[in-house]
């Protein structure tokens, strides 16, 4: 069984810049999450994808945007970058495998906004 | 404000101890609840999940849950020094999003 993947590993960006973040579902889930934690916090719910659709959103502006795609992986956007968007960005899968809600965690991607 | 509380900690415990963390949640439609383990610059690993009230052991691991007192806890006996890391508690109600506390870390001394 394949775990949840995600890429890059590492990231640096500057102010306003754009970024894209992937990832891959763990084998045989269909749901994918994504949450943004910064250093000493827990997660944060960005929002989550089912069926190539956005099944619910957190507390985030519109410029942080998605996609799932038909093979159930996921991309994460980020438009116009702010120093405060700097965190460890997890990918989350779930789905027929145990409960409903139990999510899986991807290695994250760590992102630095200079 | 769906709010997940847990002491930050550190709590340290010696080797062979039983490590007792909580949690409290403000959401009274919360349904289900997980404790993660993290470790430093690694992502939260699901360790166990509870969605009624009572006692679920799997291992050394016990959770905990209390839907009246709105509380979770989770135990761990005959703490290892591999057991020092984050826990992290989180809940969730019927829809998608999961509500993550702060984390309490933990130290396990030899």
């Amino acid at each position: 069984e394949t775990g949840v993947t995600q890429s890059p590993t590492h990231l640096i960006k500057t102010r306003g810049q754009q970024v894209t973040l992937r990832c891959s579902s763990q084998s045989g889930h269909n749901t994918v999450s994504w949450y943004q934690q910064a250093l000493g916090q827990g997660p944060q719910f960005i929002f989550q994808y089912y069926r190539e659709e956005e099944n619910g959103r957190g507390n985030f502006p519109p410029r942080f945007s998605g996609l799932q795609f038909p093979n159930y992986s996921s991309e994460l956007n980020v438009n116009a970058l702010e120093l405060d968007d700097s965190a460890l960005y997890l990918c989350a899968s779930s789905g027929r495998t145990g409960g409903w809600n139990e999510q899986f965690f991807g290695p994250g991607t760590r992102l630095t906004v200079l | 404000q769906k709010e997940v509380e847990q002491n930050s900690g550190p709590l340290s415990v010696p080797e062979g101890a039983i490590a007792s963390l909580n949690c409290t949640y403000s959401d009274r439609g919360s349904q289900s609840f997980f404790w993660y383990r993290q470790y430093s610059g690694k992502s939260p690993e699901l360790i166990m999940s509870i969605y009624s009230n009572g006692d679920k052991e799997d291992g050394r691991f016990t959770a905990q849950l209390n839907k009246a007192s709105q509380y979770v806890s989770l135990l761990i006996r005959d703490s290892q020094p591999s057991d020092s890391a984050t826990y992290l508690c989180a809940a969730a109600d019927s829809g998608y999003a999961l509500n993550f506390g702060k984390g309490t870390s933990l130290l396990v001394t030899p």
